[in-house]
């Protein structure tokens, strides 16, 4: 069965540091997603991209974040200068899209720990 | 927002007794999902109704949705251990936009 395979899925990286989290979304997919949960907490909308360009994003992906699909199977998510905050689980998901949008496919996450 | 909020936070229930949990969200939707994490993991997709829907059934899952009420509810009928996990109901509106609510902690003791 197909499925959206994310690395790493732990990272450890002081305050500053720049950060790629990277996405494989399945293969047939239009629309990739990123999302963030905080330990315990809501699920909460960073990005979707699709044909290769931002369609959305939420307040909290400022200037620090950015996405990127480089070579036609990998979908990245860029944290340039970390900060303590943005320790959390990253999630990476892609669905068919269309009129009638199907489920959304996640991957495992990436969990990020910021010291 | 147009993020929803399921109620209760945390449920706790016997292995056999049915669970329900509850979304409510704020705009107008084209579909709402229902989606389940155990901890640490992925969520992943239990069921979808589309809004001119007003229940669906998929194996011990039962959904609901009152759009004048902006409300769905889930309910897991003679629940089991292994549905100790998160569920999060999600809503899209416009151009593939999913937003995700709060979840619901479901504990089934054995």
């Amino acid at each position: 069965e197909p499925e959206v395979t994310q690395t790493p899925s732990h990272q450890v990286t002081q305050m500053g540091q720049e950060v790629i989290l990277r996405c494989v979304p399945i293969s047939n997919h239009l629309y990739f997603y990123w999302y963030r949960q905080i330990l315990g907490q809501k699920v909460e909308f960073l990005v979707s991209f699709y044909n290769n360009e931002i369609s959305e994003k939420s307040e909290i992906f400022d200037d620090q974040f950015s996405v990127e699909r480089p070579d036609g199977s990998n979908f990245t998510l860029k944290i340039r200068s970390t900060k303590l905050e943005d320790s959390a689980m990253y999630f990476c998901a892609s669905s068919q899209g269309g009129i009638i949008p199907g489920e959304l496919f996640f991957g495992e996450g990436s969990r990020l720990t910021v010291l | 927002s147009q993020q929803g909020e399921e109620d209760p936070q945390a449920l706790s229930i016997q292995e056999g007794e049915n669970a329900t949990m509850n979304c409510s969200y704020k705009t107008s939707i084209n579909n709402l999902q229902w989606y389940r994490q155990n901890s640490g993991r992925g969520l992943v997709h239990l069921i979808l109704i589309r809004s001119n829907e007003r229940e669906k059934h998929s194996g011990r899952l039962r959904v609901t949705l009152d759009t004048s009420k902006k409300s769905s509810s889930l309910l897991i009928t003679a629940s089991r251990a292994a549905d100790t996990a998160s569920y999060f109901c999600a809503t899209d509106a416009w151009r593939n936009q999913f937003y995700f609510g709060t979840g619901t902690s479901l504990t089934v003791i054995p």
